[in-house]
């Protein structure tokens, strides 16, 4: 069974540049996550997608993060502009449903200079 | 709101000797909680988890206990091997708050040969 995929795995940007990333999760998989890793910390949730539903996007910076998942399956993250503060590692994760195991995808790691 | 401390890392230790990684949460209810392995280069994959009190979670010869008295879940493995290298993370996650996992910073552990 193929995993959850993330593409880019690295992107370095300048500052007020903007930046998508994309994920495709595992097949079948109804719940869609998104979490930002700063380095030294523990992934926090950016957006949490049930279908093509946004359940959770209550800590997602909205004035400059933006995530959509159309058919409900694949799921774009953008940040525009970016800051050096976003310097991170953006994870996706997918589960069957709400409440059962999340799977990783391997991440992409953000540089903003 | 809920959290999760664990801690601090790097934990060194030499092949074969006995591990404990301290997580202690905060969360009102019945929390599940977990314990997530990042290995080198690799993305976050659960390691094992509890639903409810006094449960163990076992899995690859690491075990944990669901204490709710002591608020904790401390991960331990009898006898460490150098492919155990890897950062651990406890989580927690509840129901009533979509299932969202809450992560402490994340343990890094160093196995000497």
């Amino acid at each position: 069974e193929a995993g959850v995929a993330q593409s880019p795995r690295y992107k370095i940007i300048e500052k007020r540049q903007s930046v998508a990333f994309w994920c495709n999760p595992i097949s079948g998989h109804a719940t869609l996550y998104w979490y930002q890793q700063i380095l030294g910390q523990g992934p926090k949730l950016l957006i949490q997608f049930q279908n093509n539903g946004v359940v959770d996007d209550s800590q997602l910076p909205k004035d400059r993060f933006s995530a959509e998942r159309l058919k409900g399956v694949d799921s774009t993250l953008k940040i525009q502009p970016a800051k050096l503060e976003d310097s991170a590692v953006y994870l996706c994760a997918s589960s069957l449903n709400r409440g059962n195991e999340q799977f990783f995808g391997p991440g992409t790691r953000l540089t903003v200079l | 709101g809920d959290s999760v401390t664990q801690m601090e890392g790097p934990v060194t230790l030499s092949e074969e000797a006995f591990l404990t990684i301290n997580c202690t949460y905060t969360a009102t209810g019945y929390p599940s909680l977990f314990w997530y392995v990042q290995y080198p280069g690799e993305g976050l994959q659960l390691l094992l988890k509890a639903t409810k009190a006094d449960d163990k979670g076992s899995n690859k010869g690491f075990e944990a206990t669901y204490r709710k008295e002591t608020t904790s879940f401390h991960l331990e493995k009898g006898s460490v091997q150098v492919s155990d290298s890897a950062v651990y993370f406890c989580a927690l996650s509840r129901m009533d708050s979509n299932y969202q996992l809450i992560w402490g910073a994340g343990t890094k552990l160093i196995i000497k040969p």
